[in-house]
């Protein structure tokens, strides 16, 4: 089973609107940290956003936010106020805390397109 | 200024041939990993290393070598048993203090067959 899923492959938003785009994720680890990294055209990766599992609050940076559902496995990015160099790929990772585990699991990534 | 530095940009392989990729950092971090990309696609782990001389088989190894003789450097060869290399491959690196700690990556190198 995969252990990130991201359903939306594509979604395009007019600028200056709210966009969401949705991660849902498996583990049985009691123990573990989401991520999520836009990569624009250039490729680089560009860490966002960061919610630990024990975290009570949703994850807030900027213009970014968390929308963390534990119960459903749910942590949906939410980008406020939508700009022109928001248009890029967003990827949602997790790493379980178990011992000396410091690997990414990450999705296949949405592409979002800011339309002016 | 800290970070990590991936080079060549782009790289073309003959068939048959191995090729090495850089990946050197700057920021003291312990961990040091390879992914590669396919377009269209999610990251998939190839190899890590959390201590210098030491390192841990990923998701995809077959076909890929790597060696920590430094902290700074975990360079990745490309061999001739991976048949299907065409990708884009990124370094990252972390600290392995606290779990909140993201991975930092390089801007990538994307690696074609002539």
């Amino acid at each position: 089973a995969q252990k990130i899923t991201q359903t939306q492959p594509g979604m395009f938003v007019q600028e200056k609107e709210a966009v969401t785009l949705d991660c849902t994720y498996d583990t049985s680890d009691q123990s573990y940290g989401l991520f999520w990294y836009k990569q624009p055209s250039s490729g680089e990766m560009i860490f966002l956003i960061y919610q630990g599992s024990y975290d009570e609050q949703n994850a807030t940076e900027g213009r970014y936010s968390l929308n963390f559902q534990k119960a459903r496995k749910s942590a949906n990015l939410v980008i406020s106020a939508s700009q022109l160099g928001d248009s890029a790929m967003y990827f949602c990772a997790m790493r379980e805390m178990s011992f000396g585990n410091e690997k990414l699991t990450f999705g296949t990534g949405t592409r979002l397109t800011i339309i002016p | 200024d800290g970070g990590i530095t991936q080079s060549p940009k782009y790289l073309f392989r003959k068939e048959g041939q191995n090729v090495t990729l850089s990946c050197e950092q700057n920021l003291n971090h312990d961990a040091m990993y390879w992914y590669r990309q396919d377009p269209g696609q999610g990251l998939r782990l190839i190899y890590y290393s959390q201590i210098v001389n030491d390192f841990q088989k990923g998701d995809i190894a077959e076909g890929y070598s790597v060696s920590r003789e430094k902290k700074e450097s975990f360079p990745l060869t490309v061999t001739s048993a991976q048949k299907n290399p065409t990708a884009f491959y990124l370094c990252a690196s972390s600290t392995l203090t606290g779990g909140n700690q993201p991975q930092h990556f390089g801007d990538g190198t994307r690696l074609s067959i002539l």
